[in-house]
């Protein structure tokens, strides 16, 4: 799987939208964009995947360029429970199989 | 949808036992069950594949003897850790992917071990 680039850390006042950046400039063709995070002590919550349009749900947006070589997710009104660590990771999918490497993330914290 | 059960939630046991935590998706089935491990600050490590009705494929590094693996239907599978060190303790988080759609795989809570 292709590696991804986050920034460590990132911070975003409560109601505002959050913008997290992604650099995945080696992704294949068949690879999809995902989003996790993970609270503190938690496992890890599926946000939202992409392939190439922009997605979104009841939780964020992802935006992927038209290269496909980065994205950002959106938080549009960040909340205090917004606070955690957002992987990027990218991956083959349509299969059961596809492994998740996580790499360091960035952790967003949403202060008042 | 899409829930994913681990039991226990945090275990403490003794050098040299085992512990045996199970991981469960609740509504729906998952052919492929995941184990990672992740340290305090650090990221998660994958640590074996898990396919229902044949052996879990262990990463580099990862002992199969003592991490068991038995993923013995679509919604259990259990990592066994055998004679448990201090140096095992961990976060253990088992993940379990849809048999269908785009596979997305969705995370129990997560299982605290320390090993004393």
């Amino acid at each position: 799987d292709a590696k991804t680039t986050q920034p460590p850390s990132m911070d975003c006042a409560e109601g505002r939208a959050a913008n997290l950046p992604c650099n995945h400039s080696t992704i294949s063709g068949n690879e999809y964009v995902y989003w996790y995070r993970q609270i503190h002590s938690q496992g890890p919550q599926y946000i939202i995947h992409g392939l190439k349009n922009n997605e979104t749900n009841e939780m964020a947006s992802l935006i992927i360029t038209e290269d496909r070589k980065s994205s950002t997710l959106i938080l549009p009104h960040a909340t205090l429970r917004d606070t955690a660590v957002y992987y990027c990771i990218v991956r083959v999918a349509g299969t059961s199989y596809g492994k998740l490497t996580f790499g360091q993330g960035t952790i967003l914290t949403v202060h008042p | 949808g899409a829930v994913v059960s681990q039991h226990p939630s945090w275990v403490i046991c003794k050098s040299g036992t085992s512990v045996k935590i199970e991981c469960r998706s609740l509504d729906f089935q998952a052919t492929t069950m995941f184990w990672y491990r992740q340290f305090p600050k650090q990221s998660l490590m994958l640590m074996a594949t898990s396919n229902e009705g044949s052996k879990a494929t262990y990463e580099q590094g990862v002992e199969k003897d003592k991490f068991l693996i038995n993923h013995a239907s679509l919604t259990l599978s259990t990592l066994t850790v055998t004679s448990a060190h201090p140096e095992d303790s961990s976060f253990y988080i088992c993940s379990a992917s849809r048999t269908s759609g785009t596979y997305e795989q969705y995370f129990g809570p997560g299982t605290r071990l320390t090993v004393t």
